[in-house]
């Protein structure tokens, strides 16, 4: 069957230290894959996007990775702060659906 | 642009009752999504409108809800007749294509409560 993981409900780190978010997909074939951040009572906001050609994508502080032959993608949050505390969705693309959701890693950055 | 608008953000009604949930998309999208978020089950699509056709709507739980789209920056999303377990926070979303570089802008949710 068709499935998204993202490594756990909670990580929790300290302010400072890199983050690192998982996202394995299983019997599917994205072309695309993108990284959404969900704060508490709002709508996810698009974060990044990476193709299935590139092996990393960089945005300030942030930086994925996607590996098509481990079918996963790693999110990273450097030198985090606590303003970086939210759930992280991942989402993938392939071709004639719309995006598939993960169910989300909550974040929990300490000062 | 204001964004996708979702009304009402909080809706509390009693089982049986009927629940209608209303997004504008943002002006220019074609697309429009509807979702369903909650703890057990994550965020799941439950229908989507290109040009306000209804294109996938395998993800309606069943026939109790019912989506329309009548014009391009007006959907409904109804409930009918609703139940505790369709308590969950309804995400409507836009985007101007399905192509895996367009990105989805998505409302503020409005957050359901069947007693």
């Amino acid at each position: 069957s068709q499935k998204i993981e993202q490594n756990s409900e909670a990580l929790n780190i300290q302010e400072g230290k890199t983050a690192t978010l998982t996202c394995n997909y299983t019997n599917y074939s994205p072309a695309y894959l993108q990284w959404y951040r969900q704060d508490p009572g709002r709508g996810p906001v698009f974060l990044l996007l990476i193709r299935e050609n590139e092996k990393e994508k960089r945005k300030e502080r942030l930086k994925v990775t996607f590996d098509t032959t481990l079918k996963q993608s790693l999110f990273h949050i450097t030198a985090s702060q606590p303003a970086d505390s939210a759930t992280y969705l991942c989402a993938l693309h392939q071709a004639g659906t719309a995006l598939i959701f993960g169910k989300g890693t909550t974040l929990s950055v300490s000062s | 642009d204001a964004g996708v608008i979702q009304s009402p953000r909080h809706e509390v009604t009693e089982m049986g009752q009927e629940v209608t949930l209303r997004c504008k998309p943002i002006s220019g999208h074609d697309y429009l999504f509807w979702y369903r978020q909650t703890m057990m089950r994550g965020l799941e699509l439950l229908i989507y409108f290109n040009n306000n056709v209804p294109i996938d709507d395998s993800g309606m739980p069943e026939d109790r809800f019912s989506a329309k789209m009548p014009n391009a920056s007006f959907s409904t999303l109804k409930i009918q007749p609703s139940e505790p377990r369709d308590s969950a926070v309804y995400f409507c979303a836009s985007s101007l294509s399905t192509s895996g570089t367009d990105t989805q802008y998505f409302g503020p949710g409005t957050r359901l409560t069947v007693l």
